[in-house]
Order: C-alpha cells, then sequence, then structure tokens
C-alpha cells in the first residue's frame, strides 16, 4: 500500500507570492490534517479536511487555505506569503480522523520544504 | 487547550544504551500517539496508545492517563534510533485539543 505523497518536496518562493501543497494520502483514508513544523513554535496543526470538508482549523490567519477533492486528496494554499511562512509542511491522513474515532493513527508524508525569501 | 510537556528535550547516548524519554500533560485524552522524526524530516507512527503497554522490537511505551504521562522506552539504542521523538494527543474539543509536544532530540553515537 502507498504511504502518503507530498509534492513538491521543496519550494522556493519570494515574499507576497502564493504556494500551493499537494497531499495525496494512503489509499481508503479519508481525513487529511495538515501541520506547520518550525524551529521555534514545533508542530502545529493547521486544518483537518474529510468527505472535502473542513472540519477543524487551527489558529493561522486566513491566508492559509486548503480544500480536499472527492479522491481525498488535498491541497494546502498560502498565499501572500510572508517570511515567516518558511517552515516544514506536513500532511498526515487516517481513516476517518483523530478527533472523529477510536484507534485512528496518524501517517505522515515527507513533507514539503518551503523557503520564503 | 490542552499542555503538553516532553522530557528531556535533549539525550546524547552511546549505542546500545537504553532509554526512557517521557511526556505529561494537563488533561484526560482520547488519543496518544509516540512518533519518530528522522534526518529527513518524516514522522514515522510508533504507538498508538492513549492507555496501557505496548512493545514492538526495541521499543516499548506505556501511558498512564489517570496520572497523565506517557514513557517511550527505547533499549539496546542504535544510530538509526537518533532523531527527534514527539508525542501527539487529542483531549478533545476540536482544533484547540490536538497538540504536539515539543520533542526530544535524541543522539545515539557509534
Amino acid at each position: 500500500k502507498a504511504g502518503v505523497t507530498q509534492t513538491p518536496r521543496y519550494l522556493i518562493k519570494t515574499r507576497g507570492q502564493q504556494v500551493t501543497l499537494s497531499c495525496s494520502p494512503i489509499s481508503g483514508h479519508r481525513s487529511v490534517s495538515w501541520y506547520q513544523q518550525t524551529p521555534g513554535q514545533g508542530l502545529q496543526f493547521l486544518f483537518e479536511y474529510f468527505s472535502e470538508t473542513q472540519r477543524n482549523k487551527g489558529n493561522f490567519p486566513g491566508r492559509f487555505s486548503g480544500r480536499q477533492f472527492s479522491n481525498s486528496r488535498s491541497e494546502m494554499n498560502v498565499s501572500t506569503l510572508e517570511l515567516g511562512d518558511s517552515a516544514l509542511y506536513l500532511c498526515a491522513s487516517s481513516l476517518f480522523g483523530t478527533a472523529y474515532a477510536t484507534n485512528e493513527k496518524l501517517f505522515f508524508g515527507s513533507g514539503t520544504q518551503l523557503s520564503v525569501l | 487547550g490542552i499542555q503538553v510537556e516532553q522530557s528531556p528535550p535533549d539525550l546524547i547516548l552511546q549505542e546500545g544504551a537504553n532509554s526512557t524519554l517521557r511526556c505529561n500533560f494537563s488533561d484526560s485524552v482520547n488519543n496518544l500517539q509516540w512518533f519518530h522524526q528522522n534526518p529527513w524530516g518524516q514522522l514515522i507512527n510508533l504507538f498508538y496508545i492513549p492507555s496501557g503497554t505496548k512493545q514492538n522490537g526495541r521499543l516499548s511505551a506505556t501511558t498512564v492517563a489517570t496520572e497523565r504521562y506517557s514513557l517511550l522506552y527505547i533499549s539496546s539504542s542504535q544510530t538509526t534510533d537518533s532523531g527527534v521523538y514527539f508525542c501527539f494527543m487529542y483531549s478533545g474539543g476540536g482544533a484547540d485539543g490536538l497538540t504536539f509536544g515539543k520533542g526530544t532530540h535524541l543522539i545515539i553515537q557509534p
């Protein structure tokens, strides 16, 4: 069974640009969640999608958005990039979502390393 | 939201040594997992363990939910065990209840 696939692996952007990251979950998993990892703040929850609906959103500005498609693949978008958005962005998949079912394990992709110059 | 504290923040050991990593939390949890982040950034799921004890080879984990802590044991450490270990948990209440600890950075020297 293929794991969680994130593309691209690395991205370099300049301030003010926008970026779109992609995540394909494990086959059969319907929940996709996104996390930002920085040296200062650690791993922080961005949002979670299930059946094309956002169910939870972390404390991030509206510049951070996402969506999920009918095949469970998800994208996240960051508009008007700031230097502080430089981070490793990780997505995770699970069957139904850690907040909504028991025995839910998260499986992570390799992440997208975003550098904003 | 739930407060999570991991200790120690850093740990340097020789190959073959044993170690215990700890995660304290401030509220009851519905979901608790341990992850290993390797040097390439990949988070690998080690255990789903909101309560009780589990073992997988040289690794084992114990969560005492009533006392709000979880322990990860690594025996006979190998250099490939190096990396950062995180606990993750969900305590209810939506997004505020989804939290990772700050991690323990483990270095195993040959």
